[in-house]
Parts: structure tokens; C-alpha cells; sequence
């Protein structure tokens, strides 16, 4: 079945670098993308959707320019936590549907731990 | 607004009892689609069902059974016979058809119930 894989599954940086997160769907085309966050014990809120070939759309008070996301193909979207500080520790998740496939699953891939030390 | 709330924030039981996670959710659209989501330590979402608003049987999946009640707004979500392994955080999620993307659903999650089966 369709599988939409993360990179990294964990990652460690230090306070003020930058790290890219990506999202790949495997088997499948999304023309479409989110991106949701999840703090320790909270729910999951959605902070941007990745739109290919085309700027991506921000929730309110989601920070375009400390998170950039591009999603430059059909299978492929990044996310980038520029200047990261510790409050931006946190699990990322990401989430597509395969645009030309019939069926009502939103696949989300495996998830993302940031640690900002 | 769309808004869901999962008043339980944590639940835990003694192997074998039935649970029943409740979820209520607020929409203006007359067209929506209901989920639930497994998610266990590791983080991963495990899907569990989808639920469009105009399908209103309850459903059965094994120890699984959903009971979608328009006239309350409410998703709730029982498992039968619980099992260690069922322990895990569960997400309540609705989706709009007006936000539909592309085909892409763009989710609002609950808060989450975290449920605990103690052996």
C-alpha cells in the first residue's frame, strides 16, 4: 500500500542551527502535503500545507520564515527549522493523500523527533 | 469553526473491560469526514477508520466498534474486550470537505485520550 516516509526519525541539534526534515511519499504522487507539530502530551496542530511547485500556505502564528517548507516534487517535501531554539523541540509529522488514487486514507509518515539542545 | 474535544484525557482499565473513548466535534459543514487515529510511543499514527457525515451506521472491526451520532455531533470509539496491547494515545480528527486540497484532507485533531490496559 502507499507509504510516506520521514527523514530523520531522530534528530539532535544545538540551539541556533538549522535542520531539514523530510517527507517522501514512496509509491505514490501527492501533489499536496502537511505538516503537523505535536508538543510533549498534546494534540497534533497543523502548521503549514505544502503545496508542489508553489509557496506554502502557514497557520496562524506558524512562523513562514523560521520554517520553511518546500515541496520542489511530486514526492517529496521538506521542512526546515532555521535558527532552532529549544521550545522548537518537538515531534513533526507529516501527512499525504495520493492524488490520482481512489480509497479515503490520509497516509502520515512515521513522524520526526526534534531535540533542540 | 471546526473544533473536536476528547473530554478524556486519560483512561485506564484492567485488561479485558470494554472502554469507550468519546469524541465530539463542532462543524459548520454539512459535509465532513470523521477519523481516529492509534498512536502509540514509538509516535506513528496508526489509522483506525474514516467516517464521511451522510454514513451514520456504526461500524464494527473486530474488538473495534464506532457509534457516529449526528443529532449529538459525537464519534465515540469502544474497544471490546481491551488488551495490553491496545494501550496507546488516541486521536479524534474531523475534516472539512470545503478545505479539501487537492484532494488532500487537512485534519483538526482532539486533544487525544491517553488509554492505559493494565494487565
Amino acid at each position: 500500500g502507499a507509504v510516506v516516509s520521514q527523514h530523520p526519525s531522530w534528530v539532535i541539534c544545538k540551539s541556533g542551527t538549522s535542520v531539514k526534515i523530510e517527507c517522501r511519499s514512496l509509491d505514490f504522487q501527492a501533489t499536496t502535503m502537511f505538516w503537523y507539530r505535536q508538543f510533549p502530551k498534546q494534540s497534533l496542530m497543523l502548521m503549514a500545507t505544502s503545496n508542489e511547485g508553489s509557496k506554502a500556505t502557514y497557520e496562524q502564528g506558524v512562523e513562514k520564515d523560521k520554517f520553511l517548507i518546500n515541496h520542489a516534487s511530486l514526492t517529496l517535501s521538506t521542512l526546515t527549522v532555521t535558527s532552532a531554539h529549544p521550545e522548537d523541540s518537538s515531534f513533526y509529522i507529516c501527512s499525504a493523500r495520493p492524488t490520482v488514487l481512489s480509497g479515503n486514507t490520509i497516509y502520515f509518515g512515521e513522524g520526526s523527533w526534534l531535540t533542540v539542545v | 469553526a471546526q473544533k473536536v474535544t476528547q473530554a478524556q484525557t486519560e483512561i485506564s482499565v484492567v485488561e479485558k473491560e470494554d472502554v469507550t473513548l468519546d469524541c465530539v466535534y463542532e462543524t459548520r459543514d454539512t459535509t465532513y469526514y470523521l477519523f481516529w487515529y492509534k498512536q502509540p510511543p514509538s509516535g506513528e499514527l496508526v489509522f483506525l477508520i474514516r467516517r464521511n457525515s451522510f454514513d451514520e451506521q456504526n461500524e464494527i472491526s473486530g474488538r473495534y466498534s464506532w457509534n457516529f451520532q449526528k443529532s449529538t455531533s459525537s464519534f465515540n470509539f469502544t474497544i471490546t474486550a481491551s488488551q495490553v496491547v491496545d494501550s496507546a494515545v488516541y486521536f479524534c480528527a474531523l475534516s472539512e470537505a470545503s478545505k479539501i486540497i487537492q484532494g488532500a484532507q487537512k485534519l483538526v485533531f482532539g486533544q487525544g485520550t491517553r488509554l492505559t490496559i493494565n494487565p
